[in-house]
């Protein structure tokens, strides 16, 4: 069981670049998330989906969009990267309440960084 | 809005001593509350939860955690703590929604 998997690892991007992080998960969750890790700020809740179809923004969804097609994945594309968008990125998968587990289940990451 | 505080960056304690890592929330609703620890250069761990039930939750590793509802806190312990407890910590909050709002974390360390 492979539960989330994030790819790729580590990226190195040039200002105004784009890119797409992936996302896939096998636990058939309803609910998944990315997240972004900063040091000293936690992690901030960029874009999320509640199943198939739905997306919705977090905290701080500005600069990346995210869709939503199948239940098992979920890709964030940055529009044209800034260095402001440095940062380590987590994505997260939750079963539905009616699963009996609460918890969310997190990738291993993706560091990027732009120059 | 939902909140968490980690009022402390760092704690430092010795082997064998006990360790707590403080957290306090603020969230509409019935809170669902979360630890989870995060070893360098890697993802996130899920160490326990709190969702209802008894206020002492015990989780992985040893560690435990105290839900108080008039303090609005969930602090994380252990009895004794190990130099392998040496880690960033994360607090974590949720209702409802499925969104989790964390705290900015503390990181351990544990010397021998």
């Amino acid at each position: 069981n492979a539960g989330v998997t994030q790819t790729p690892k580590f990226q190195v991007l040039k200002t105004g670049q784009s890119m797409t992080l992936q996302c896939a998960q096998d636990m058939n969750h309803e609910y998944m998330s990315w997240y972004r890790q900063d040091p000293g700020m936690g992690l901030r809740l960029i874009h999320y989906s509640v199943g198939a179809g739905i997306t919705d923004q977090g905290e701080v969804p500005n600069g990346y969009n995210v869709s939503r097609s199948t239940t098992e994945d979920f890709p964030l594309r940055l529009l044209s990267a800034a260095p402001s968008q440095t940062s380590v990125y987590f994505c997260a998968s939750t079963p539905a309440m009616g699963q009996g587990m609460f918890e969310a289940f997190f990738g291993q990451g993706t560091r990027l960084t732009v120059v | 809005a939902q909140s968490v505080a980690q009022p402390e960056d760092q704690v430092n304690v010795a082997e064998g001593n006990p360790l707590t890592v403080k957290c306090t929330y603020s969230v509409s609703g019935n809170p669902y509350l979360f630890w989870y620890v995060q070893y360098p250069n890697r993802g996130l761990q899920f160490l326990l939860k709190y969702i209802t039930g008894d206020n002492l939750v015990k989780g992985s590793y040893g560690f435990e955690a105290e839900f108080n509802k008039s303090q609005t806190s969930f602090h994380l312990k252990k009895p004794s703590a190990l130099v392998s407890d040496s880690a960033l910590y994360f607090c974590a909050v949720r209702s409802n929604d499925y969104k989790l709002s964390f705290g900015a974390g503390t990181t351990v360390t544990v010397r021998a």
